[in-house]
């Protein structure tokens, strides 16, 4: 079946603008994570949608970031007044299972802020 | 001290060769472990789930020992293919959710 997809998979914007990055999950996963890559770093938790649950969002790291899911399927994850430091690959997983599930990943959309 | 953590090699290893990764994690209360395999500039691929019987899939196999809190991974038979980056994955109890909690990997290079 399909897996997870995201959009776009390569973003280039400039200082101060805002983006949007969309994450389709597999059908029928419950849990929808978001995490950040840098060049040869580990993953970063972001944000972690559960259903209908109220999203756990404590790893965003400012006020410029949120993210939403609509109808328990696709999400979005926003940046606004992109900074340099926030050139990233921002991946996204879905689980079958709540919070304790293995998870499939995205490809990835590749950040860069001039 | 990090929540997860592991040995970043590289590890160079012959093909043939049998290597194995260990993992520690600092929360006690974590409920599922999970080894993933991540290429480079690749998004990550679950490998395996990680069982306190331990596991085996292939030439792959997990334990997870609890009262030391550190999963394994060994390798037998490595092939080139196997080069990569292996993270172990430990999701734990935070503020009220499950979050996952990514080590920075492993590196595996298998050579001829």
């Amino acid at each position: 079946g399909a897996g997870v997809s995201q959009s776009p998979s390569n973003k280039v914007t400039e200082k101060g603008k805002d983006v949007e990055l969309r994450c389709d999950p597999i059908s029928g996963h419950t849990a929808l994570y978001w995490y950040r890559q840098s060049l040869g770093q580990g993953l970063e938790f972001l944000i972690y949608f559960q259903g209908n649950s109220a999203p756990d969002k404590s790893g965003l790291p400012s006020d410029r970031f949120s993210a939403e899911r609509t109808g328990g399927s696709v999400s979005t994850l926003t940046i606004q007044r992109t900074q340099q430091e926030d050139s990233a690959v921002y991946l996204c997983a879905s689980s079958p299972r709540q919070g304790r599930g293995e998870q499939y990943f995205g490809p990835g959309t590749r950040l860069t802020v001039t | 001290r990090k929540e997860v953590e592991q040995d970043p090699g590289p590890f160079n290893v012959p093909e043939g060769a049998t290597v194995a990764f260990n993992c520690t994690y600092s929360n006690s209360a974590s409920q599922s472990f999970f080894w993933y395999r991540q290429d480079c500039r690749k998004e990550p691929k679950l490998l395996m789930s990680v069982y306190s019987s331990g596991n085996e899939d292939g030439r792959f196999t997990a334990q997870l020992n609890r009262a030391s809190q550190y999963i394994s991974l060994l390798i037998r038979d490595s092939k080139l293919s196997d080069s990569a980056t292996y993270l172990c994955v430990v999701n734990g109890m935070s503020g009220g959710s499950y979050i996952p909690t990514f080590g920075r990997g492993t590196s595996l290079i298998v050579h001829p």
